[in-house]
C-alpha cells in the first residue's frame, strides 16, 4: 500500500511569508505526528494528533507555528512569518493508534529554505 | 522526560567489517525503543524496534540490536557491512503514556570504506 506522502518536496520562501505543509498518513492510520529535522538542533518533535482527541502541542517553537487534521486523515502544518531559522526538513510520521501499533512511519520529508 | 544519546557522530567502517552503533537513553520505565536508517535526501526507514520480550532483535538489512535494561542501551550491530549501509542512524525512544512521541539521538553518519 502506499505509504506518507508529504507535498511539497522542497519549498523555498521569503522571510516573513507564511507557507503550508501537507502531510498525507497511510490510510487507516489514526496517529499523526510532525517532527523538524534541521542541522542545529537534529530531529524534534513537533506536534502529535490522536483521532478526535486535543492535539498535544507540546513541541511547537513558537506561536507562528500551527497545525491542523481534518476530517482525521490530511494534516496541514503552517508556519507564519517564516524565519531564517524556520529551514529545515520537516517530517510526517503515522501508526495505527491501535495497542501493538508504536510503529511509526515516515515520509520523505518537505526540506523548507527560508531566504 | 525521555533523552538519547548518540556517542559516536561519525564511524567509518571497512566493507565486509563488523559494525557497531552505540545507544543511550533515559527514562523512568521500560521504553519502546528504535533504530532508523536515513539515507542522503530520503526519510526515514525502520530498521528495528523493540517492545518487549526477547531482548535480542533482529531488523531489516541483516541489523540486530540488543535491549540491556542494565546498561540503558541498545547498540546496533551488523556483522558485515556493505556499501549501501553508508548512511545516517538514529536511535529513538517512545513511550505509551507520552503519545509514543519519539526523542531521537543526534544520529550517527556511517561512511564504508573499499
Amino acid at each position: 500500500g502506499a505509504g506518507v506522502s508529504q507535498s511539497p518536496s522542497n519549498k523555498v520562501t521569503e522571510k516573513g511569508k507564511d507557507v503550508e505543509l501537507r502531510c498525507d498518513p497511510i490510510s487507516g492510520h489514526t496517529a499523526l505526528y510532525w517532527y523538524r529535522q534541521s542541522l542545529g538542533q537534529g530531529l524534534e518533535f513537533l506536534i502529535y494528533f490522536q483521532g478526535n482527541s486535543a492535539p498535544d502541542k507540546s513541541g511547537l517553537p513558537s506561536d507562528r507555528f500551527s497545525a491542523e487534521r481534518t476530517g482525521g486523515s490530511v494534516s496541514t502544518l503552517t508556519i507564519q512569518r517564516t524565519q531564517q531559522e524556520d529551514s529545515a526538513v520537516y517530517l510526517c510520521a503515522s501508526r495505527t493508534g491501535t495497542p501493538g501499533g508504536e510503529t511509526q512511519y515516515f515520509g520523505p520529508g518537505t526540506r523548507l529554505l527560508v531566504l | 522526560a525521555q533523552s538519547v544519546t548518540q556517542p559516536d557522530i561519525h564511524i567509518t567502517v571497512s566493507e565486509g567489517a563488523s559494525l557497531e552503533l552505540r545507544c543511550n537513553y533515559s527514562y523512568g520505565a521500560t521504553p519502546y525503543l528504535f533504530w532508523y536508517v536515513q539515507s542522503p535526501g530520503q526519510g526515514l526507514q525502520l530498521l528495528l524496534k523493540y517492545f518487549s520480550g526477547d531482548t535480542l532483535v533482529q531488523g531489516i538489512k541483516g541489523f540486530e540490536a540488543e535491549f540491556k535494561r542494565s546498561q540503558s542501551s541498545f547498540n546496533l550491530r551488523k556483522p558485515s557491512v556493505h556499501w549501501s549501509d553508508a548512511a545516517e542512524y538514529f536511535c529513538a525512544v517512545g513511550a505509551r503514556a507520552a503519545g509514543n512521541k519519539l526523542t531521537f539521538g543526534g544520529g550517527t553518519r556511517v561512511l564504508v570504506k573499499p
